[in-house]
């Protein structure tokens, strides 16, 4: 497809268990960015790769959050013991000037 | 620490009229600026920027203006169309002359045109 794709689109988990959100950005895009939006609240920066560059992690909340993105290519939001804080739309977003966003993934931790 | 701001929650306008959605900033870093809309369910969708070595930027019916000084953009469409009602964020980088960087996004605007 022409966008940036995320899966799944909605993920129920229980308390404490380990979950992986996957983003297919825009064949040919650079950069790519992980947001969450919580309840209520506008979108929060999570993490950024650039080209071949270290990831700007700055934005992830805790050690239980980790990222990787694979060939320059797809990448994995990996949220490990998760807590119902958590629970939020996880946005991806690829760009090579103006970042385009993907349709998001809904977290729900129960 | 909020470094973007949107004050209004929501918006209603008359469909033809003006719509004016504002953003406050508070760092001074911050060199580029993006409207997003997004409709539920969806991600958001690129809108306009600017740059800020400019003041105004327009495309069609959507206008920003950036006021260093007061550190105040706004996103003004004209006229204003049901199809417009969405929400509405304002977005900040650091992005050194580009348009590359994470953004810094506002809480959004709730804009609902009626006809």
């Amino acid at each position: 497809g022409a966008g940036v794709s995320q899966s799944p689109s909605n993920k129920v988990t229980e308390k404490g268990k380990d979950v992986e959100l996957r983003c297919d950005p825009i064949s040919g895009h650079t950069a790519l960015y992980w947001y969450r939006q919580s309840l209520g609240q506008g979108l929060e920066f999570l993490i950024y790769f650039q080209g071949n560059s270290a990831p700007d992690k700055s934005g992830l909340p805790s050690d239980r959050f980790s990222a990787e993105r694979t060939g320059g290519s797809v990448s994995t939001l990996t949220i490990q013991r998760t807590q119902q804080e958590d629970s939020a739309v996880y946005l991806c977003a690829s760009s090579l000037s103006e970042q385009y966003f993907g349709p998001g993934t809904r977290l729900t931790v129960t | 620490d909020q470094q973007v701001k949107q004050n209004s929650p929501s918006l209603s306008v008359q469909e033809g009229r003006i719509s004016i959605l504002n953003c406050d900033y508070t760092n001074s870093m911050f060199d580029y600026f993006l409207w997003y809309k997004k409709y539920p369910a969806e991600g958001p969708t690129f809108l306009i920027s600017i740059s800020s070595i400019k003041d105004k930027n327009e495309d069609g019916r959507f206008t920003v203006f950036l006021n260093k000084s007061a550190k105040h953009l706004s996103l003004h469409i004209v006229p204003s169309q049901p199809g417009d009602s969405a929400v509405y964020f304002c977005a900040a980088s650091i992005a050194g002359g580009t348009s590359y960087g994470k953004l810094t996004f506002g809480q959004g605007t709730i804009l609902t045109v009626h006809p």
